[in-house]
């Protein structure tokens, strides 16, 4: 079973920041947390991953509060192509993915 | 890089007819992750292998699921006989020791009637 817990569905309007959360309480010292997405019929697609310092790239932020029990995926400015289901996973090493149900999140124009 | 292949893309085949999946992973990576898409199970693991050795299987529904690496830009995924409730879509993915990232393919959308 997926370690995380993440809300079913969330609204984002178009241009404004994009906030996703995620628990994971259980997380053990050496497990990161990733976020990958899944644009509606393709394959889930890496965004970001974190250990416990705030990371930024190209596509998101990752937030990991100090006791990394919980973290925040910041889209800064959704756009509609950011429509997608965004999946929290914890994991070590190069284990594979457990994906649980994700946050579906729409972009509305 | 091309990513990650998978082909076909879409399989329609009869019940009881064998299915065969192929993959090929990004070159140089070292991992292989085969996964599988249903609305009721969302996605899940089938196998992974390592340098082209399974190192997990207990993904594996059945014994009607076998997969191989024969070499380290080939992998197959074999389904025999089908049944209509291994209607689903299949990804492959590849990543390699060090980096955290795995490639997902586009995917292969079997239905099976």
């Amino acid at each position: 079973d997926a370690k995380t817990t993440q809300p079913p569905s969330m609204d984002c309007a178009e241009g404004r920041a994009a906030n996703l959360p995620c628990n994971h309480s259980t997380i053990s010292g050496n497990e990161y947390v990733y976020w990958y997405r899944q644009i509606h019929s393709q394959g889930p697609q890496y965004i970001i991953h974190g250990l416990k310092n705030n990371e930024t790239n190209e596509m998101a932020s990752l937030i990991i509060t100090e006791d990394r029990k919980s973290s925040t995926l910041i889209l800064p400015h959704a756009t509609l192509r950011d429509t997608a289901v965004y999946y929290c996973i914890v994991r070590s090493g190069n284990t594979p993915l457990v994906f649980g149900k994700g946050t579906r999140l729409s972009v509305i124009a | 890089d091309a990513g990650v292949i998978q082909s076909p893309r879409h399989e329609v085949t009869e019940m009881g007819q064998e299915v065969t999946l192929r993959c090929k992973p990004i070159s140089g990576h070292d991992y292989l992750f085969w996964y599988r898409q249903t609305m009721m199970r969302g996605l899940e693991l089938l196998i992974y292998f390592n340098n082209n050795v399974p190192i997990d299987d207990s993904g594996m529904p059945e014994d009607r699921f076998s997969a191989k690496m024969p070499n380290a830009s080939f992998s197959t995924l074999k389904i025999q006989p089908s049944e209509p409730r291994d209607s689903a879509v299949y990804f492959c993915a590849s990543s390699l020791l060090g980096v955290r990232e795995q490639y997902f393919g586009p995917g292969t959308r079997l239905t099976v009637t």
